[in-house]
């Protein structure tokens, strides 16, 4: 299977603090994306990042590639409440399929 | 900022009836697709469109389901006779392109409860 998965599962921090989350998955990729869920809601696109990129920043995110370990890290700086939500990585693989992960829960406490 | 909007935003169906959930893609988009997540669970991918077909499928997406581009905005997704098992949020999405460095734009979904 090709899908990502996030770990931790659940993150729990204090506001102000930051927040990493990581990826990994199975096979060569051609992009990996950062996607936002809030509770119920639907999906928010935050960043790409192509298989010939090692870091890109958004804002206050900051995104990593390791293509050698098959692995992708998102940081959030500086987390607010209103980052609570869950995060999801998507692979692509062959055609236009995403595959997402499981999700990691994040909770900013004020 | 263009977005993709999806119709109806919660839908409550009998065992057996079909239903068509619809998504308004974003206009100068030409690949469509469908995703799904049961409560708690991952999102799966059911199906991409393009150029008027189905591109790809996954193996939910059985002959249950089927989708349509009726006129040049609308995107549906018709289950023809729900089951238990089928209530999940719906998420349609859209990009400009395929391929390589595809960026996918989510609708807010349609939460779909069969009882």
């Amino acid at each position: 299977s090709q899908q990502g998965e996030e770990d931790p599962q659940a993150l729990s921090i204090q506001e102000g603090e930051n927040a990493t989350m990581n990826c990994s998955y199975k096979t060569s990729i051609n992009n990996l994306q950062w996607y936002r869920q809030n509770s119920g809601r639907g999906l928010v696109h935050l960043i790409l990042i192509r298989s010939n990129e090692r870091e890109k920043h958004s804002g206050r995110l900051r995104v990593t590639l390791d293509t050698s370990k098959k692995s992708s890290s998102l940081l959030i700086t500086a987390s607010r409440a209103a980052d609570t939500a869950s995060y999801f990585c998507a692979t692509d693989w062959v055609g236009n399929q995403f595959y997402f992960g499981t999700g990691t829960s994040l909770t900013v406490i004020p | 900022e263009p977005e993709v909007t999806q119709t109806p935003s919660h839908q409550v169906t009998q065992m057996g009836q079909e239903v068509i959930l619809r998504c308004v893609p974003i206009s100068n988009h030409l690949y469509f697709y469908w995703y799904r997540q049961i409560l708690g669970q991952k999102v799966e991918f059911l199906v991409s469109f393009y150029n008027n077909e189905i591109s790809e499928k996954s193996e939910i997406f059985d002959d249950q389901f089927s989708v349509e581009r009726p006129d040049g905005s609308n995107f549906t997704l018709k289950i023809r006779s729900t089951k238990l098992e089928d209530s999940a949020m719906y998420f349609c999405a859209s990009s400009d392109v395929g391929g390589l460095y595809t960026e996918a734009f989510f609708g807010q979904g349609t939460r779909l409860t069969v009882v």
